[in-house]
């Protein structure tokens, strides 16, 4: 089966840049889309096909998918970005949904 | 405005099969593109993948789960139905649902229900 690789935790300090990187083999030719989730609510969808955004989704969130990683780029991170983010493809081959094991965000 | 809401039983009994129901407004299953999909996350877990049905009524099941699932549509109530037998208290979960578009956002859950909680034990 098609595996996503996160990172369990990434901590940045206020105002600084976090990278959130997705790993899968050759997921650069996959569209990879990312949510945040925050404690008790559903997922929200921050970034789909790769590097686009939402309407209402600021504009400091970014995405990149290249080769073998999928990255996730807050900018100027705030303590409101503190939250889990996931990514997600799907895996065409076996017709599945296939999600990262989250990586959660702590803004120092 | 799209929303998505589940529901079903609380509790439900090991060997039981379980029924949750995906309600929606806002789009039809009818559209080329809509889909909708069901995943659940146990306590402390990771979310995970269940199910999904497209408006062409294709179906796909996660393969460890997919001997015990049917999903279904009834697209004049907009409703998506998923069936789990023979419960287990691992099946303990919030069960969520979600819209996915393969046209408007290139496959992506664009919005989700807030999730019903489904405890397995007798």
């Amino acid at each position: 089966s098609y595996v996503l690789t996160q990172p369990p935790s990434v901590s940045v300090a206020p105002r600084e840049t976090a990278r959130i990187t997705c790993g899968g083999d050759n997921i650069g030719g996959k569209s990879v889309h990312w949510y945040q989730r925050k404690p008790g609510q559903a997922p929200l969808l921050f970034i789909y096909f790769d590097t686009k955004r939402p309407s209402g989704i600021p504009e400091r969130f970014s995405g990149s998918n290249s080769g073998n990683t999928a990255t996730l780029t807050i900018s100027r991170v705030e303590a409101g970005d503190e939250a889990d983010y996931l990514c997600q493809v799907w895996d065409s081959s076996r017709n599945q949904v296939v999600f990262g094991g989250g990586t959660k965000l702590t803004v120092l | 405005q799209v929303t998505l809401r589940e529901s079903g039983p609380a509790l439900v009994k090991p060997t039981e099969t379980l029924t949750l129901t995906c309600t929606f407004s806002g789009f039809s299953l009818n559209t080329s593109g809509m889909c909708v999909s069901w995943f659940r996350q146990p306590p402390g877990k990771a979310l995970e993948w269940v199910a999904i049905i497209d408006w062409d009524d294709e179906k796909y099941y996660s393969t460890s789960l997919k001997t015990r699932l049917t999903i279904s549509k009834d697209t004049s109530k907009n409703q998506v139905v998923l069936t789990m037998a023979n419960m287990d208290p691992v099946d303990t979960a919030t069960y969520f649902c979600a819209r996915r578009t393969t046209v408007m956002t290139r496959g992506a859950f664009d919005f989700w229900g807030q999730g019903t909680m489904v405890t397995v034990s007798s």
